[in-house]
């Protein structure tokens, strides 16, 4: 199975900062990373796509990059609503993983 | 408006067997590959199954053999078949649609609200 490991499991910021997650995959995978957002008690929510399509109603502050084995997530302009926990997922092979997540936290 | 709702899940022995079922709306399921994702408490997220359009079928290796995922067309509903339950099984089971139909890039546009499964004794 290719492994997803994310960095840091956990990162404090302010409201109106920018924020940065890391994953990286234990071999290349083209650009096949999504990123979900969770909330506590929630259903996860699809942000981005193909490393760095924003889906549709996401707002303009999330942007995905990377490829090969590298991938980040940044938001810019932190807002409240954006302190949740957030997960890489692949889907270069059939047997899709998940990174461990980076919760986000306020300062 | 489309809608994915689990239901099934509860306490169940160890060994025990448990059937999942979502009921989706607003699409037809047979138009898309389907998943199940489940989380533990506390922890993160584990992809479990998938069901091809075609009706091909793959499963994590954890579960792999226990596990069955199957479909009811005209009732536009998803199932999880799970036998030989085990404690680690105990998690948040979700039903998760992937609007890639195949062209790759596979990702989870649409998530149930979960369905509660505990293996306890």
């Amino acid at each position: 199975d290719i492994q997803m490991t994310q960095s840091p499991s956990s990162l404090s910021a302010s409201v109106g900062d920018s924020v940065t997650f890391t994953c990286r995959a234990s071999q290349s995978i083209g650009t096949y990373v999504n990123w979900y957002q969770q909330k506590s008690g929630k259903a996860p929510k699809l942000l981005i796509y193909a490393a760095s399509t924003l889906q549709r109603g996401v707002p303009s502050r999330f942007r995905g990059s990377g490829s090969g084995t590298d991938f980040t997530l940044t938001v810019t302009s932190l807002q409240p609503e954006d302190f949740a926990t957030y997960y890489c997922q692949q889907s270069f092979t059939t047997l899709i993983t998940f990174g461990q997540g980076t919760k986000l936290e306020i300062k | 408006e489309m809608l994915l709702v689990e239901s099934g899940g509860g306490l169940v022995q160890p060994g025990g067997s448990l059937r999942l079922s979502c009921a989706a709306s607003g699409f037809s399921i047979t138009d898309y590959y389907m998943s199940w994702v489940r989380q533990a408490p506390g922890e993160g997220l584990e992809w479990v199954s998938v069901i091809y359009t075609g009706g091909s079928t793959y499963f994590a290796e954890s579960v792999r053999g226990r596990f069955t995922i199957s479909r009811d067309n005209p009732n536009n509903t998803l199932y999880l078949q799970m036998n030989t339950l085990k404690s680690e099984d105990t998690a948040v089971y979700y039903c998760v649609r992937d609007p890639s139909m195949g062209r790759g890039y596979e990702n989870f546009d649409l998530w149930g609200q979960g369905t509660l499964v505990t293996v306890s004794s």
